[in-house]
């Protein structure tokens, strides 16, 4: 079965550094999504794309946060200046549609922690 | 700003019983919802939705139930099998592209 793939499955970096977190999503999906875990919390919705542009993003998903899809495979969330309370869970998820009947497909997750 | 809401952090139930999981929602916009799986260092596995022209919906051993009027769903699980020791969350959307989640229910089924 498809699944979403997400690297690095673990990534520490030192406050006010980039990072750049990777996602393929399944390859007939056309919306793609980040969300958050920060530790013992909800799952949390930062951001949506669909056709090379966002589409809804949070109250979380600020200046220092972008996403891309440089390819025809690869959809990315950067974090510009890192900080410690950026530390979580990330999780790509991608979808064939919005709406009815089409759950989100999650990948692993990458684990960020930021010192 | 809850507006779903998993009250029940825990639940252990025996093997062969029925898992009764359960969520509360505070927005009538809510048109869709979702139960999902998520076991440790792995990303949340959907189980089973449902829209809100729906009151039940089935698959399998997993049964989703909506009740509109007092903004709470459920989802049963029969029978419950060792494997099912997860933690479940519950999503909801309103027609867009953000699936809330609720804080998630940790299942253990008990051999």
């Amino acid at each position: 079965e498809p699944e979403v793939t997400q690297t690095p499955s673990h990534q520490v970096t030192q406050m006010g550094q980039e990072v750049i977190l990777r996602c393929v999503p399944i390859s007939n999906h056309l919306y793609f999504y980040w969300y958050r875990q920060i530790l013992g919390q909800k799952v949390e919705f930062l951001v949506s794309f669909y056709n090379n542009e966002i589409s809804e993003k949070s109250e979380i998903f600020d200046d220092q946060f972008s996403v891309e899809r440089p390819d025809g495979s690869n959809f990315t969330l950067k974090i510009r200046s890192t900080k410690l309370e950026d530390s979580a869970m990330y999780f790509c998820a991608s979808s064939t549609r919005q709406g009815l009947n089409s759950p989100l497909h999650f990948g692993n997750g990458t684990r960020l922690t930021v010192t | 700003d809850q507006q779903v809401k998993q009250n029940s952090p825990s639940l252990s139930v025996q093997e062969g019983r029925i898992s009764i999981l359960n969520c509360d929602y505070t927005n009538s916009m809510f048109d869709y919802f979702l139960w999902y799986k998520k076991y440790p260092a792995e990303g949340p596995t959907f189980l089973i939705s449902i829209s809100s022209i729906k009151d039940k919906n089935e698959d399998g051993r997993f049964t989703v139930f909506l009740n509109k009027s007092a903004k709470h769903l459920s989802l049963h699980i029969v029978p419950s099998q060792p494997g099912d020791s997860a933690v479940y969350f519950c999503a909801a959307s309103a027609g867009t592209y953000k699936y809330i989640f609720g804080t998630g229910t940790r299942l253990k089924v008990l051999a």
